[in-house]
This record gives C-alpha cells, structure tokens and sequence, in this order.
C-alpha cells in the first residue's frame, strides 16, 4: 500500500538553528499539506501546497517557515531559526486529484524538539 | 466561535458499549465533512467520511446537519481497540484548508 514517509522521525535542535523536514508523498498524489501539533494540543494547518506553489497558508506559517518541492518527489518544510514554541510533531500529507473524496494520508510525523 | 469544535470527553465505556461524539463547525461554506481516528502519538488516520444522508461502515455511523451545522460519530459495540482520539474534520468548499477539531478521547474498557 503507497504511503507517505516522512524524515528525520525526531530531530533535536538547538533555539536559533534552520531545520528541514522531508516528506516524500504517495507518487500520484497532487495537493500536500504540512500540518503541526504541540503535544497535547490539536492538529493544525499550517499550509497547502499545489502546482508547485503555496495555495494556501496559516498565520502560524509566518516568514520563518517555507516549503519546497525540489524535485518531483520530496516536499520540504524549512524553519529558519527555531524557536521553542517550534518543538512538535510535523506531519506531512498528501491527497489525490479526486477533491471530492478529500481523503489526506498522513506521515507517520517528524518530531521537532527545540531546546 | 472555533471552526471546529468537539467536546474533549475523556469518554470512559464498557465493551459493548455505545458511544456517541457530537462536532460543531462555525463555517457554513464547509462541504466536506470526516471523522479520522488517532492513536496516541501517532498520525491521523481516515475512519469515515461524512455525507449528507448519513452513512454507516460496520460499527460506525457518521450523520451530517448542514442546518444545524453539527457532524456525529456514533459507535455501537465498542472494542478495547476503539480506545484513541475521534478527530472531527472539515474542508471549505473550492478551498484547500482541512480544519481538525481538537478531537474527542475515548476509553474502552474491557
């Protein structure tokens, strides 16, 4: 069964330093998505990615964040300097064109600790 | 008002138990309505979409109120495995947000 994966699965990184966070999507898959949930908390959009350009985005997702797809297979998620408030799990998810089933297959996740 | 709101229970049962969750959703424009599943410290995952007549996959049944604005997730003879969080979630129309409510926890215990 395609799944999305997602690398590294936990990162530790010191306040201040750039992270990128990886996720190759399932192969026919067309949207992408980053979201992030601080532990505890609720799952939470932090943008939406389409034709090779952010369709949409958060007010979470402010200019310290940007994502790429460099290469037709990876979509990236680069955090330039972190902050503490960064530390959670970021899950990477992918859906097909079909719009109307709107089904997202999730990573396992990436988990940012930021100290 | 939340774009998506869920009570966050815990909600403790018996097995063989029925439990039901209720969600709220403040955007009326919202079209697509799903219930995912998660476990503990792991990725979300689909159990069911939600359509307009209602719907049901074994176990589960999934109703939608557009009037009303309110989404359910009714589960009859609950398992030990039922035992996760029951994510409400919601996508505009014509948009590609998906919202996720803060999900409801549910404990089943044998």
């Amino acid at each position: 069964e395609p799944e999305v994966t997602q690398t590294p699965s936990h990162q530790v990184t010191q306040m201040g330093q750039e992270v990128i966070l990886r996720c190759v999507p399932i192969s026919n898959h067309l949207y992408f998505y980053w979201y992030r949930q601080i532990l505890g908390q609720k799952v939470e959009f932090l943008v939406s990615f389409y034709n090779n350009e952010i369709s949409e985005k958060s007010e979470i997702f402010d200019d310290q964040f940007s994502v790429e797809r460099p290469d037709g297979s990876n979509f990236t998620l680069k955090i330039r300097s972190t902050k503490l408030e960064d530390s959670a799990m970021y899950f990477c998810a992918s859906r097909d064109l079909d719009l109307s089933t709107g089904e997202l297959f999730f990573g396992e996740g990436s988990r940012l600790t930021v100290l | 008002r939340k774009e998506v709101e869920q009570d966050p229970g815990p909600f403790n049962v018996p097995e063989g138990a029925t439990v039901a969750f209720n969600c709220t959703y403040s955007n009326s424009a919202s079209q697509s309505f799903f219930w995912y599943r998660q476990d503990c410290r792991k990725e979300p995952k689909l159990l069911m979409s939600v359509y307009s007549s209602g719907n049901e996959d074994g176990r589960f049944t999934a109703q939608l109120n557009r009037a009303s604005q309110y989404i359910s997730l009714l589960i009859r003879d609950s398992k030990l495995s039922d035992s996760a969080t029951y994510l409400c979630v919601v996508k505009k129309g014509g948009g590609f947000k998906t919202i996720f409510g803060a999900g409801t926890r549910l404990f089943v215990k044998a």
